[in-house]
């Protein structure tokens, strides 16, 4: 039981490139979530969705686009990265809403 | 939704209780308080949540006082292991956009 799985873990993209993170979990979970982490100001929701083929905005989703084409797995989009964007990213997932989420390790992204 | 205060960081002794309060004075009746910690730079990681009532689970014990406007999280009997970013929240369980992390407390455990 892998829990919830990012890829990749590490990235470095340059200004105007594009790409896709990855998000997998294996709990039969309706809802998953995108986060950013900058330092010094904790994590910021940039999309959930509350169930296959659904999406929703969060805090902070300029820049960003996201799928859930299937229930296990969630996807974020770059479609034109910028530095503003270099961040450690985390996906989590949760059986409902307020229920606890389950965090993977992280995607950390350096755009030049 | 209610807005949390946590001291920056904090300091505990290896085998003591660390006691991590939290302030969420403006929490409406159906807002529930999580905790969450974060070591390092891994994924956080749930800890425990509650309504009104304290909780206890195999990792710590949550007090919520009468009024609900504030928190402690009860570490038992810290250990080095237990030194990471601890963050309170509270969260409407029916609008998942609304459950955001602050930046926490640090906790040092040390020996």
């Amino acid at each position: 039981n892998a829990g919830v799985t990012q890829t990749p873990k590490f990235r470095v993209l340059k200004t105007g490139q594009s790409m896709t993170l990855l998000c997998a979990q294996d709990m039969n979970h309706e809802y998953m979530y995108w986060y950013r982490q900058d330092p010094g100001m904790g994590l910021r929701l940039i999309h959930y969705s509350v169930g296959e083929g659904t999406t929703a905005k969060g805090e902070v989703p300029d820049g960003y686009n996201v799928s859930r084409l299937k229930k296990q797995n969630f996807l974020l989009g770059l479609e034109s990265a910028a530095p503003s964007q270099t961040s450690v990213y985390f996906c989590a997932s949760s059986l409902e809403v307020g229920q606890p989420q389950h965090f993977g390790d992280g995607t950390r992204l350096s755009i030049l | 939704d209610a807005k949390t205060t946590q001291p920056t960081s904090m300091d505990c002794a290896e085998g003591r209780a660390a006691n991590l309060p939290c302030n969420h004075s403006t929490i409406s009746g159906n807002e529930y308080v999580y905790w969450y910690r974060q070591i390092h730079s891994q994924g956080p990681q749930y800890i425990i949540h509650g309504l009104k009532n304290n909780e206890t689970n195999e990792m710590a014990s949550l007090i919520i006082t009468e009024d609900r406007k504030s928190s402690t999280l009860i570490l038992p009997h810290a250990t080095l292991r237990d030194t990471a970013v601890y963050y309170c929240f509270a969260g409407d369980t029916g609008t998942a956009s609304k459950l955001t992390f602050g930046t926490g407390t640090r906790l040092q455990v040390t020996l």
